[in-house]
C-alpha cells in the first residue's frame, strides 16, 4: 500500500499563474483533506470531502476550488496564484469525517508562489 | 483562532530524559489526537483518546486528558533523538459540524 501520494513534490509558479494539485490514496477511505501549512503553524483546513460526490470549504477557502474525482483522488486547484499562498500543502484521508477516526497524510507539496 | 494550542511552543532535552507537551482547548470535544511530523514530512497519528477518557498509553507515550481544564498533555518518556520531530494536538468541536483543529504545533529537539 502507498497510503497518500500527492504530485508533485515542489512547484514553483509566477504569480497569476494556475496549478492543479493531485492527491490519492489506496486505502478505501470515504473522506479526504486539503490542508496548508505555514512556517510555525498549525494545519489549516483549506476543503474536505466527506464522500466521494461531495465537497466542503473548510477554514480557508478562497483562492482554491477542489475536485473529489473518484473514491480515490481528491485535487486541488489554484486558479491564479497569490504569494500569500506560498506553503506547503498536505491531502490527508480517513475511513470517515468523524473525529474518532484518524488522518493519514500525503508526503506534502512545497508550493512557492513569486 | 485556534481551538487546540500546543506549549511549549519548542523543547530541547537530552536524550533518556522525559519529554512533556500541553495542549490547551476551548470548547468542549469528542475526541482528542495526537500526531507527530518529523521535519519535511506529513503529519503521523500517535494517539487518540476520547473525552470520557482520563488516560491512554501507548509504548513510550501517555497522554492525559482534563476536560474540566480543557487541556491534554503527551509525555514521552526515554526519549530519543529519533523522537526529534514536532507534535501536534488535534481537536474536534461536540457542535458545529465537523472540524478537527490542529494547533500550532511543539518543537521537540532530543539531543544525544
Amino acid at each position: 500500500n502507498a497510503g497518500v501520494t500527492q504530485t508533485p513534490k515542489f512547484q514553483v509558479l509566477k504569480t497569476g499563474q494556475s496549478m492543479t494539485l493531485q492527491c490519492a490514496q489506496d486505502m478505501n477511505h470515504n473522506s479526504m483533506y486539503w490542508y496548508r501549512q505555514d512556517p510555525g503553524m498549525g494545519l489549516r483546513l483549506i476543503y474536505y470531502s466527506a464522500s466521494e460526490g461531495t465537497t466542503d470549504k473548510g477554514e480557508v477557502p478562497n483562492g482554491y476550488n477542489v475536485s473529489r474525482l473518484n473514491k480515490r483522488e481528491f485535487s486541488l486547484r489554484l486558479e491564479s496564484a497569490a504569494p500569500s499562498q506560498t506553503s506547503v500543502y498536505f491531502c490527508a484521508s480517513s475511513a470517515a469525517t468523524r473525529s474518532s477516526y484518524e488522518q493519514y497524510f500525503g508526503p506534502g507539496t512545497r508550493l512557492t508562489v513569486t | 483562532s485556534q481551538q487546540g494550542e500546543e506549549d511549549p511552543q519548542a523543547l530541547s532535552i537530552q536524550e533518556g530524559e522525559n519529554a512533556t507537551m500541553n495542549c490547551s482547548y476551548k470548547t468542549s470535544i469528542n475526541n482528542l489526537q495526537w500526531y507527530r511530523q518529523n521535519s519535511g514530512r506529513g503529519l503521523v497519528h500517535l494517539i487518540l483518546i476520547r473525552s470520557n477518557e482520563r488516560e491512554k498509553h501507548s509504548g513510550r507515550l501517555r497522554v492525559t486528558l482534563d476536560t474540566s481544564k480543557k487541556s491534554s498533555s503527551l509525555l514521552i518518556t526515554a526519549s530519543r533523538a529519533a523522537d526529534t520531530a514536532s507534535y501536534f494536538c488535534a481537536t474536534d468541536r461536540k457542535t458545529g459540524g465537523f472540524k478537527t483543529i490542529f494547533g500550532a504545533g511543539t518543537r521537540l529537539f532530543v539531543k544525544a
